[in-house]
């Protein structure tokens, strides 16, 4: 069965700080997905990893995959208020082959970012 | 384009009540999935479909079904409503091109409360 865990699953920062987001997963996978949720709202694609060594960046977010340590990171750069949100990691469930659009979730990191 | 609609957006029912939630997809899409959003527990699948005609479970499938008799439309039905299905509701969509990266589209949301 495939887990997903991320921590930390709280974090609050300061404005101009960076942090990293952990998510750990279980069992292969080659496809990771980061979303972002502002509350009472639907999640938004941050980034799609695909492949071992994946890095992505966009504006202040950059995420990385390493399958085989079944570890992908979510890293912020000087952050600002407008971060403030919940980020989840999420696992294509089906490894290797087909995906389905079958995602094992992590539990959601609630970023907040003070002044 | 819409892309992934949701209906209702709020709903409250009797415990015993049944009802269907809805969700179309204009893209489309041949994936497309329910899930449930719990606080503290992430996204969990609730069931799926990879085409028009095909759906099978997902993790949490017990006390509801799904058909999908065209491409665009999976409805969710809550066969008899149980304060544990108290949640909120994710539509999601999504295709495997060589270019898309598999990207998962999620819905509004749909906020069901069961007293």
């Amino acid at each position: 069965e495939l887990k997903v865990e991320q921590n930390p699953l709280f974090l609050s920062m300061q404005e101009g700080k960076n942090y990293t987001i952990y998510c750990n997963y279980s069992t292969t996978s080659d496809r990771l997905y980061w979303y972002r949720q502002d509350p009472g709202k639907s999640l938004e694609s941050l980034f799609v990893l695909l492949s071992n060594g994946a890095v992505k960046q966009e504006g202040r977010l950059m995420a990385s995959l390493d399958t085989k340590a079944r570890l992908s990171t979510l890293h912020i750069t000087a952050a600002v208020h407008d971060l403030s949100a919940t980020y989840f990691c999420a696992v294509d469930a089906n490894a290797g082959g087909t995906s389905y659009g079958k995602l094992t979730f992590g539990q959601g990191t609630i970023l907040t970012v003070h002044p | 384009n819409a892309g992934v609609t949701q209906t209702p957006k709020f709903q409250v029912l009797k415990t015993g009540q049944s009802m269907t939630l809805q969700c179309a997809q204009d893209m489309n899409h041949e994936y497309m999935s329910w899930y449930r959003q719990d606080p503290g527990m992430g996204l969990r699948l609730i069931h799926y479909s990879v085409g028009a005609g095909i759906t099978d479970q997902g993790e949490v499938p017990n006390g509801y079904n799904v058909s999908r008799s065209t491409t665009e439309d999976f409805p969710l039905r809550l066969l008899s409503a149980a304060p544990s299905q108290t949640s909120v509701y994710f539509c999601a969509s999504s295709y495997q091109g060589r270019s898309s990266g598999n990207t998962i589209y999620f819905g509004e949301g749909s906020w069901l409360t069961v007293v």
